[in-house]
């Protein structure tokens, strides 16, 4: 499978603050990436699609202008909370698009908006 | 109806027994099925993907498919302690691979 990488592992920070997490594809070029995000006892949701050389496309209720995606390189991407606030509180997950259907999780970051 | 759907649980299985894990889906036309096992704080980790119907096995686990029930299973067979985990069942929709996951079922396997 493939080997993915995130940093921070997971990070605290005051409301009203921004926060970027990075995602890198340790063992493959990924042209595109899958950011998830996974509330307390709830499955994941995805959030956006991000393409290597142009713009992310973000899912129904998620504000693009909150959650700013960059997908510098075809083995970095990163996830920008914007403005963050206690409510942005969650295990964000990155997963790389392989050339099968099958798709493999980094190891996510748990961020704590206080 | 949600998209993809599992019985939440909690399901506990005692030690040695085989634990069933059952998913229904909405979208007829899916055409990819996967379960993942999360355990609490860490991400979801792939363990079986199938994408026919009939059985797949992959040494303990056997993953079912029936898409004309629309319905997918997982058999953990010889079940250990450390198998205890949520398990999240997926459906891939569209060219884009996006997946839609289960709410999980949690599983606890009693020594």
């Amino acid at each position: 499978g493939a080997v993915v990488s995130q940093h921070p592992s997971w990070v605290i920070c005051k409301s009203g603050t921004s926060v970027k997490i990075e995602c890198r594809s340790l063992d493959f070029q990924a042209t595109t990436m899958f950011w998830y995000r996974q509330f307390p006892k709830q499955s994941l949701m995805l959030m956006a699609t991000s393409n290597e050389g142009s713009k992310a496309t973000y899912e129904q209720g998620v504000e693009k202008d909150k959650f700013l995606i960059n997908h510098a390189s075809l083995t970095l991407s990163t996830l920008t909370v914007t403005s963050a606030h206690p409510e942005d509180s969650s295990f964000y997950i990155c997963s790389p698009h392989t050339r099968t259907y099958e798709q493999y999780f980094g190891p996510g970051t748990r961020l704590t908006v206080t | 109806q949600k998209e993809v759907e599992q019985n939440s649980g909690p399901l506990s299985v005692p030690e040695g027994a085989i634990a069933s894990l059952n998913c229904t889906y909405s979208d007829r036309g899916s055409q990819s099925f996967f379960w993942y096992r999360q355990y609490s704080g860490k991400s979801p980790e792939l363990i079986m993907s199938i994408y026919s119907n009939g059985d797949k096995e992959d040494g303990r686990f056997t993953a079912q498919l029936n898409k004309a029930s629309q319905y997918v299973s997982l058999l953990i067979r010889d079940s250990q302690p450390s198998d205890s985990a949520t398990y999240l069942c997926a459906v891939a929709q569209g060219g884009a691979q996006k997946l839609v996951f289960g709410q999980g079922t949690r599983l606890t396997i009693n020594p």
